[in-house]
């Protein structure tokens, strides 16, 4: 079974400064993971994903994460904190092994909060 | 290019009753997932369905069906409405529904149970 822990309910960073924003794994093979950003009263949009070729994965809106196998985790960060990256942050796992059959399992979240 | 849709937006229902929520996917996309986002928490997956066929099921009870129509849009039913029903539900797209793929979501149905 897999699972994933979001270190930190609410995270707040003043514009312009790093977003760090922290995802811990825990899977029997090597997972594929995901980063998607729900902003308030709508879907989720992903952000990145990580799908076992480069460990440094670049996405939309200047975000990256790293996936590191030996400490399990696959933190998402931002150089500089913009205003409208004021969100709620999911990270969310997929089994390989399970065909995709088995959806998504997803952290609880993380509120991001931008001080002007 | 339409992004997944989902129908109404919201609801609201009274305990016992039964309710029906409607996905179209994205153009070309054979597979469709469902998910329950309880306020304050992540979604938790339902089932999933490939050409018309139900591929996953989640940790949900018989109350919870769904079922995939030969274009592809789904419909998801929940019988006997509990009050720990109420939540935002997701649909979400994908090509053909593997681990690899990115899933595209909907907006949500915010379903009211009281």
């Amino acid at each position: 079974a897999q699972s994933v822990t979001q270190l930190g309910s609410h995270v707040s960073v003043s514009e312009g400064a790093l977003v760090l924003l922290r995802c811990n794994y825990s899977s029997s093979v090597p997972p594929y993971l995901f980063w998607y950003v729900q902003y308030p009263n709508q879907g989720l949009q992903l952000l990145l994903k990580y799908t076992s070729a480069a460990t440094l994965v670049k996405g939309i809106n200047g975000f990256e994460a790293e996936f590191k196998k030996s400490e399990t985790s696959f933190h998402l960060t931002k150089p500089s904190a913009h205003m409208s990256d004021a969100a709620e942050y999911f990270c969310a796992v997929s089994d390989p092994s399970g065909g995709g059959a088995d959806g998504l399992t997803f952290g609880k979240g993380t509120h991001l909060i931008i001080q002007p | 290019d339409a992004g997944v849709t989902q129908s109404p937006t919201h609801l609201i229902k009274t305990r016992g009753q039964h309710v029906t929520l409607r996905c179209s996917p994205i153009s070309g996309h054979k597979s469709v997932s469902w998910y329950q986002q309880v306020l304050g928490q992540g979604p938790q997956f339902i089932f999933q369905y490939y050409e018309k066929e139900e591929r996953g099921r989640g940790n949900f009870p018989d109350r919870f069906s769904a079922r995939q129509f030969p274009n592809y849009s789904s419909e998801l039913n929940v019988n006997a409405l509990l009050l720990g029903d109420s939540a935002l539900y997701l649909c979400a797209s994908s090509l053909v529904g593997l681990a690899i793929e990115t899933q595209y979501f909907g907006p949500g149905t915010r379903l009211l149970v009281l």
